[in-house]
């Protein structure tokens, strides 16, 4: 069974600390996606990365950055110099990965990051 | 370009009442799923239509049903609504002939259910 599990409830953080938001996923799956949403206030889920199984390259983008080990079965998100704008819920989740056809996501419960000026 | 649209944003019911929410993909997605979110929790999958039909399911009731029309846009139907049914419904599109592996998602449409 697919499970995501994202142990920090709650974050706070001051501006311009970095922040690291941790996430473990549970899958029989050789091959499937890890994702990291962002959801703001208005309820929108906005999609920040995208990672497959077979690519365990880390990534960065601006502040973002992704570390994706498969050994611990973990991708954890980091924000480096966080901001206020940053304060959201952010999701990570999982999918199957059915030839073209992107399956079912399975969330985590999610992380409340509130970032204080 | 129109991202994902879902109508209406906010409605209020009450026990037994069915309801309807209505998704518009984003422009190029031809496939539509639907997730319930409950206070504080991460989004449950409930279902994937393409092409007219129900692709996949979550474990939900048969009370929640949905349609896919000729233009993509897709309707979700809760029958029977239970005190519980109470969340954030968010409607999500994607390509899969694209294989960009994203999804888009709605601002989603809140359901109370009293």
């Amino acid at each position: 069974a697919q499970k995501v599990t994202q142990a920090q409830t709650e974050i706070s953080v001051v501006e311009k600390e970095d922040v690291t938001l941790d996430c473990v996923y549970e899958t029989r799956d050789t091959t499937y996606y890890l994702f990291w949403y962002k959801q703001p206030p208005s309820g929108e889920l906005v999609f920040l990365i995208r990672r497959n199984s077979f690519d365990e390259q880390n990534e960065i983008s601006g502040r973002y950055s992704w570390n994706f080990q498969k050994s611990t079965s973990s991708f954890n998100f980091t924000i480096t110099a966080s901001q206020v704008v940053d304060s959201a819920v952010y999701f990570c989740a999982l999918s199957e990965a059915r030839g073209s056809t992107l399956g079912r996501l399975y969330f985590g419960r999610g992380t409340q990051l509130t970032v204080w000026p | 370009d129109a991202g994902v649209t879902q109508s209406p944003t906010h409605l209020i019911k009450t026990r037994g009442q069915q309801v309807t929410l209505r998704c518009s993909p984003k422009s190029g997605h031809d496939t539509v799923s639907w997730y319930q979110q409950a206070l504080g929790q991460g989004p449950q999958f409930i279902f994937q239509y393409y092409e007219e039909e129900e692709r996949q399911r979550g474990n939900f009731p048969d009370r929640f049903s949905g349609h896919q029309f000729p233009n993509y846009s897709s309707e979700l139907n809760v029958n029977a609504l239970l005190l519980g049914d109470s969340a954030l419904y968010l409607c999500a599109s994607s390509n899969p002939g694209r294989q960009t592996g994203e999804l888009f998602f709605g601002e989603g449409s809140r359901l109370t259910v009293l």
